[in-house]
């Protein structure tokens, strides 16, 4: 069983749907980060969590640390938020990845 | 924001050459980089921890004189894969951490294929 799993592998939208990715982990953390690796392969660090929530623009990141499990929401998606989102935490000095999830939002 | 610079973006190389790829950071001093590979469709995978000055901490299984790393300065590390082979060809990339900071700057990447 890998440490980061994370749901679903893969997700298709309609624009203007709100999507949700989770994201669950079975160490013990210091930060959660939610990244988005574009087709090409360039990745963006979106949030860094350690408890709560946090938001940026459409983007809101959820952590719950008792239940080891994190959740990336996008409100009213756009086709340009097509990409992989990656959750990764970091776990004694290491950062350990999810697998991603391939989201495409379809105009 | 932070940046880090990553070059090149894409390299084919021959059998048993060497290719070297930089990471860079643009705007700040980054203590630690570390190298990942990507076999497609799988996670992002940590192959070596370097700390500038100090030689780098390679991850079980990677080969450290296959993958040769060098972190000289604050803003500059290369990570030189020697006598390529075809099962080299990955996606590499590069992250910086600033002294004491939590967050990861990624670099963009860098594809190669060994032919």
């Amino acid at each position: 069983k890998n440490e980061v799993e994370q749901s679903p592998q893969n997700l298709t939208a309609q624009e203007g749907e709100f999507i949700t990715i989770n994201c669950s982990y079975s160490v013990g953390i210091s930060a959660l980060h939610w990244l988005q690796q574009h087709p090409g392969g360039g990745i963006v660090s979106l949030f860094m969590l350690s408890s709560g929530k946090k938001k940026h623009g459409r983007l809101i990141a959820t952590i719950n640390i008792q239940e080891k499990h994190s959740s990336l929401h996008i409100t009213a998606s756009h086709p340009r938020d097509s990409a992989v989102y990656i959750c990764a935490v970091r776990s004694q000095g290491n950062l350990i990845f999810g697998k991603g999830t391939k989201l495409s939002v379809k105009p | 924001g932070a940046v880090v610079s990553q070059h090149p973006s894409w390299v084919i190389c021959k059998s048993g050459t060497s290719v070297k790829i930089e990471c860079r950071s643009l705007d700040f001093q980054a203590t630690t980089m570390f190298w990942y590979r990507q076999f497609p469709k799988q996670s992002l995978m940590l192959m070596a921890t370097s700390n500038e000055g100090s030689k780098a901490t390679y991850e079980q299984g990677v080969e450290k004189d296959k993958f040769l790393i060098n972190h000289a300065s604050l803003t500059l590390s290369t990570l030189t894969v020697t006598s390529a082979h075809p099962e080299d060809s990955s996606f590499y990339i590069c992250s910086a951490r600033k002294a004491g900071g939590y967050g990861y700057t990624f670099g963009s990447g860098t594809r190669l294929t060994v032919v």
